[in-house]
C-alpha cells in the first residue's frame, strides 16, 4: 500500500520561510505533486516533482529525492494568504492514481 | 490553464432521494476524471476512476451500486449518489487529467451534499 507522512500543523511568520516536508513509502512512484486547499474549496496544483532536485516557481518551491522518498515544499515571503492546507499527493502507475497525504494546515500570522 | 467546473456547488437533499454530481473539463479533454471524498479536516480520499467510454474502477470499500458513475464524453463525468443517507454527507470533489500538461490532475470546486 501507499504511506504518505507530513506535519499536521504548521505555524510561521509574515514574510518569512516554511518548508513543509513530505515523506512517502510507495510503489510504481510516477511523479509527486503539491496542491494548496483553502478551508471549503477545492485543492490548486502547485507543482510537480517527477525527477530528483528542485523545481522552482515565483515563491514556491519543490524539492524531490526519489532515493529517499523525500520531498518538501518550500514558500518564501510569506504572505496572510499563504494560511492554507498544503497537500502531497503521490502518483503511482499508469493510471495516474493520486494519493494524498493527510495535508498541513500552515496558519500564517503577523 | 486547465479549468474544471463542478455542477451543483452545494446540495441539500432527505434521506433516500438520489442526487446527481456533474464534472466538466471546459478547456480541454480528460479521458480519465477523477472522483474523491473529503470529509472535514481529512484529505482527500480517491472514490473512484472514471473512464470516457467504460465502466469506472473503484477503490477499495467504495460500493459502485451506491456511487454510480457515468463518463459519457470527454468532457464529462457524472457520480450519482443512490439512495442517500446523511453518513454520505461530505465535499466531493473531481478531477481531470491534462495529457497535455504531464498528466496532471485539475480540479473541480467541489459539491457540498448534505443528507438530512
Amino acid at each position: 500500500g501507499q504511506n504518505i507522512d507530513q506535519p499536521t500543523e504548521m505555524t510561521a511568520t509574515e514574510g518569512a520561510i516554511v518548508q513543509i516536508n513530505c515523506t512517502y513509502q510507495t510503489s510504481g512512484f510516477n511523479g509527486l505533486f503539491w496542491y494548496q486547499q483553502h478551508a471549503g474549496e477545492a485543492p490548486t496544483f502547485l507543482s510537480y516533482n517527477v525527477l530528483d532536485g528542485l523545481e522552482e516557481k515565483g515563491r514556491f518551491s519543490s524539492f524531490l529525492s526519489r532515493s529517499k522518498g523525500y520531498s518538501y515544499l518550500l514558500l518564501k515571503e510569506l504572505q496572510m494568504k499563504d494560511s492554507a492546507s498544503y497537500l502531497c499527493a503521490v502518483r503511482t502507475g499508469t493510471a495516474s492514481k493520486l494519493t494524498f497525504g493527510t495535508g498541513t494546515r500552515l496558519q500564517v500570522t503577523l | 490553464g486547465a479549468v474544471v467546473s463542478q455542477h451543483p456547488s452545494w446540495v441539500i437533499c432527505k434521506s433516500g432521494t438520489s442526487v446527481k454530481i456533474e464534472c466538466r473539463s471546459l478547456d480541454f479533454q480528460a479521458t480519465t476524471m477523477f472522483w474523491y471524498r473529503q470529509f472535514p479536516k481529512q484529505s482527500l480520499m480517491l472514490m473512484a476512476t472514471s473512464n470516457e467510454g467504460s465502466k469506472a474502477t473503484y477503490e477499495q470499500g467504495v460500493e459502485k451500486d451506491k456511487f454510480l458513475i457515468n463518463h459519457a464524453s470527454l468532457t464529462l463525468s457524472t457520480l450519482t449518489v443512490t439512495s442517500a443517507h446523511p453518513e454520505d454527507s461530505s465535499f466531493y470533489i473531481c478531477s481531470a487529467r491534462d495529457l497535455a500538461s504531464s498528466s496532471t490532475q485539475y480540479f473541480g470546486p467541489g459539491t457540498r451534499l448534505t443528507v438530512l
